[in-house]
């Protein structure tokens, strides 16, 4: 257990709707990423926060938005669905900004569009 | 052409093999190289971490780093069906806020 926990861990729903998912990270760790992962495009970084404030953006689409509360947890936020989104959602923590590289990932959203 | 190359695989090897993965890359400034693994309907999880070049082992797993040719490896020994696993490569610069780059990873099963 990474200490990651990602809401709803699937998720099924039409083209042009919208859809929230919810990430809580380790205790005590002050960033979020987000990281999307389909079969050809492989993991894929979308957006990253630090204590609350956006620190370094992706390959993150205008549709999709993400904020992270004071309560450190965040959000990612995706409308207008394709069915191209479909995909893995995956959010990860770490201590610091920069940091190691040792990413804490949640087990991730399983987001079908139809 | 990616930052970060790796074999997709699949790659199948029987039980007790030593398995090498393997990835190349084309920025120089490189210097954190990592090894994830991922188990089906999971995240990733750090597997091994290296600075720079060189050598570092931790039980059955090695990894290694070539900055000359800009190629990274894990190397599995005595690999057991619970090693069953997509392995993904990721690096990042030195400095602050290091965006990882990531392989596409090495989907890797080993049977019994």
């Amino acid at each position: 257990d990474s200490g990651v926990t990602q809401t709803p861990k699937h998720l099924i729903t039409a083209t042009g709707q919208r859809v929230t998912l919810r990430c809580s990270p380790r205790s005590g760790d002050l960033s979020v990423y987000w990281y999307q992962q389909s079969l050809d495009q492989g993991l894929q970084f979308l957006i990253q926060y630090y204590n609350g404030e956006e620190r370094a953006k992706g390959n993150i689409l205008e549709r999709f938005s993400a904020q992270q509360f004071p309560d450190l947890h965040s959000e990612l936020n995706l409308s207008s669905l394709e069915l191209g989104d479909s995909a893995l959602y995956f959010c990860a923590s770490s201590l610091t900004s920069g940091g190691t590289g040792e990413l804490f990932f949640g087990e991730g959203s399983r987001l079908t569009v139809l | 052409q990616k930052e970060v190359e790796q074999d997709p695989g699949p790659l199948s090897v029987p039980e007790g093999a030593i398995v090498s993965l393997n990835c190349t890359y084309s920025n120089s400034a490189f210097q954190y190289f990592m090894w994830y693994r991922q188990y089906s309907r999971k995240g990733p999880e750090l597997l091994m971490y290296t600075y720079s070049s060189g050598n570092k082992e931790d039980g059955r797993f090695t990894a290694q780093v070539d900055k000359s040719s800009k190629y990274i490896s894990l190397f599995i020994r005595d690999s057991q069906p619970s090693d069953s696993a997509t392995y993904l490569c990721a690096m990042s610069r030195a400095g602050n806020n290091r965006k990882l780059i990531w392989g596409l990873g090495t989907s890797l099963a080993v049977n019994p």
